[in-house]
C-alpha cells in the first residue's frame, strides 16, 4: 500500500513556541490530506482538510490561526501549532488521500508542551 | 449528525479463540464503513471497507465484517486470534456519501490477547 510519513515522530517544546509537523506521501500524489488529533484513550478527531494549492477547511471548534496548515505540493502538508500551550499536547495524525479516494495514515506525531 | 459507537473499550481474548468487535453507526444515507487497526508507533492500517454490494466483507489478516443495515452495525470478526492481533481497532464511517471526504471514527476497542 501507499506510504505516508510524518516528521517528527515526537517533539517536546516550551509553552509559547511554535511547532511544525510535516506529512508526506512518499510514493503517490495527494491533492487532499487530513489532519487528526487523538487524545489518550480517545478517538481520532478530524481537525482540518488540507487541499493542495488552496486554503484548508477547518472543522468546527478548531482555531485556524492556532493550527496553520499549508499544502504547498502534492506530496507535502504541514501543520504548525502556533504559540503552543500544554493543552495542545496530543497525538497528531495525518492521512493522505489517493486518486482512488482511499486514505493512508501517517504514524503520528506526539507533541508535548511543557 | 453522523456518529460511530464502539461499545467495548477493552476486550481480552485467548489466542486461538474467535473475536467479534462491535460497531454501530448513525448515518442518514448508505454508509461507507471502515475498520482500521492501530499498533503502537505505527499509523492506522485499513483492514477492510464496505461501500456497497455483498454485505460480508473480507479484509486482510483474516478479518471479516458484516454490514447489517437493520441493526446499523458493522461488526468485525476473526475466527482465530493470533497474539500479533493485539492492537487498537477503530471503526469509521465516511461522510460525504463517498469513499472520499471525512472519516468519523469510533472511540476504539483495545484488544489484548492472552497466551
Amino acid at each position: 500500500g501507499a506510504v505516508v510519513s510524518q516528521h517528527p515522530s515526537r517533539v517536546i517544546c516550551k509553552s509559547g513556541t511554535s511547532v511544525k509537523i510535516e506529512c508526506r506521501s512518499l510514493d503517490f500524489q495527494a491533492t487532499t490530506m487530513f489532519w487528526y488529533r487523538q487524545f489518550p484513550k480517545q478517538s481520532l478527531m478530524l481537525m482540518a482538510t488540507s487541499n493542495e494549492g488552496s486554503k484548508a477547511t477547518y472543522e468546527q471548534g478548531v482555531e485556524k490561526d492556532k493550527f496553520l496548515i499549508n499544502h504547498a505540493s502534492l506530496t507535502l502538508s504541514t501543520l504548525t501549532v502556533t504559540s503552543a500551550h500544554p493543552e495542545d499536547s496530543s497525538f497528531y495524525i495525518c492521512s493522505a488521500q489517493t486518486l482512488m479516494n482511499e486514505q493512508f495514515f501517517g504514524p503520528g506525531t506526539r507533541l508535548t508542551v511543557l | 449528525a453522523q456518529s460511530v459507537t464502539q461499545p467495548d473499550i477493552h476486550i481480552t481474548v485467548s489466542e486461538g479463540a474467535s473475536l467479534e468487535l462491535r460497531c454501530n453507526y448513525s448515518y442518514g444515507a448508505t454508509p461507507y464503513l471502515f475498520w482500521y487497526v492501530q499498533s503502537p508507533g505505527q499509523g492506522l492500517q485499513l483492514l477492510l471497507k464496505y461501500f456497497s454490494g455483498d454485505t460480508l466483507v473480507q479484509g486482510i489478516k483474516g478479518f471479516e465484517a458484516e454490514f447489517k443495515r437493520s441493526q446499523s452495525s458493522f461488526n468485525l470478526r476473526k475466527p482465530s486470534v493470533h497474539w500479533s492481533d493485539a492492537a487498537e481497532y477503530f471503526c469509521a464511517v465516511g461522510e460525504g456519501g463517498g469513499a472520499t471526504n471525512k472519516l468519523i471514527f469510533g472511540t476504539g476497542t483495545l484488544l489484548a490477547v492472552q497466551p
